[in-house]
């Protein structure tokens, strides 16, 4: 079975400056998907980036854009020039694609609050 | 957006009764999931389904079962609700082709 682990429930970061998300997952599979979601206050589950485990490039939208180290099983989400709009929640999860049914694991969340 | 619909959005409840979840999709994905949603624990797959009829229990099964007679329903049932199952539930779908999850609006139920 897979898991997701984030390590921070809250972070904080300041209106326009840069903040870093963790995430690490453990798995023995070679092919997955790792996403980002963010969960504003108003619940709505909306995919902030999607990255392929045998890609190697990090994936890049926007002022999102992701770390992420295969051999280290680390996916670390990077926000540039934070919004207050980026105030929510953000959940890491895996995936085992295309059998068993696609579904997701997720981390525990990290709690991020864009301070004016 | 796809089109995922929940309800109800909010629901009351006591202890011992059973309650029902309705999931609505109007994307003809074949793949739909319940998950909860808890602090902490992030979300946590109940059931999930392959089809009509086809469905199968994820990591926190105990104490609720689904139901899906059509395409685009998916019915979570807590057979005699406890308040350990007070929760934040959403229902997601997804295509056999795709690797993308739409997700519902979530609702959120209370056992008193």
């Amino acid at each position: 079975a897979q898991t997701v682990t984030q390590s921070q429930p809250e972070m904080s970061v300041q209106e326009a400056e840069t903040v870093t998300l963790s995430c690490t997952y453990d798995t023995s599979e070679s092919n997955y998907y790792l996403f980002w979601y963010k969960q504003p206050p108003s619940r709505q589950m909306i995919l902030v980036i999607r990255q392929e485990a045998y890609k190697q490039q990090n994936a890049t939208e926007n002022r999102f854009s992701v770390n992420f180290q295969k051999a280290a099983k680390s996916f670390s989400l990077k926000i540039s020039d934070s919004q207050l709009g980026d105030t929510a929640m953000y959940f890491c999860a895996f995936m085992k694609p295309f059998n068993a049914g696609n579904m997701l694991t997720f981390g525990g969340g990290t709690r991020l609050m864009v301070k004016p | 957006d796809a089109g995922i619909t929940q309800s109800p959005r909010h629901k009351v409840t006591e202890t011992g009764t059973p309650v029902t979840l309705r999931c609505h999709q109007t994307e003809n994905h074949r793949y739909m999931y319940w998950y909860r949603q808890d602090p902490g624990h992030g979300l946590r797959l109940i059931h999930y389904s392959y089809g009509v009829k086809d469905t199968d229990k994820g990591e926190v099964s105990d104490g609720y079962s689904v139901s899906r007679s059509k395409t685009e329903d998916f019915l979570l049932t807590l057979e005699s609700a406890t308040s350990s199952q007070t929760s934040v539930y959403f229902c997601a779908t997804g295509a056999s082709t795709g690797t993308e999850a739409f997700f519902g609006q979530g609702t959120r139920l209370t056992v008193v």
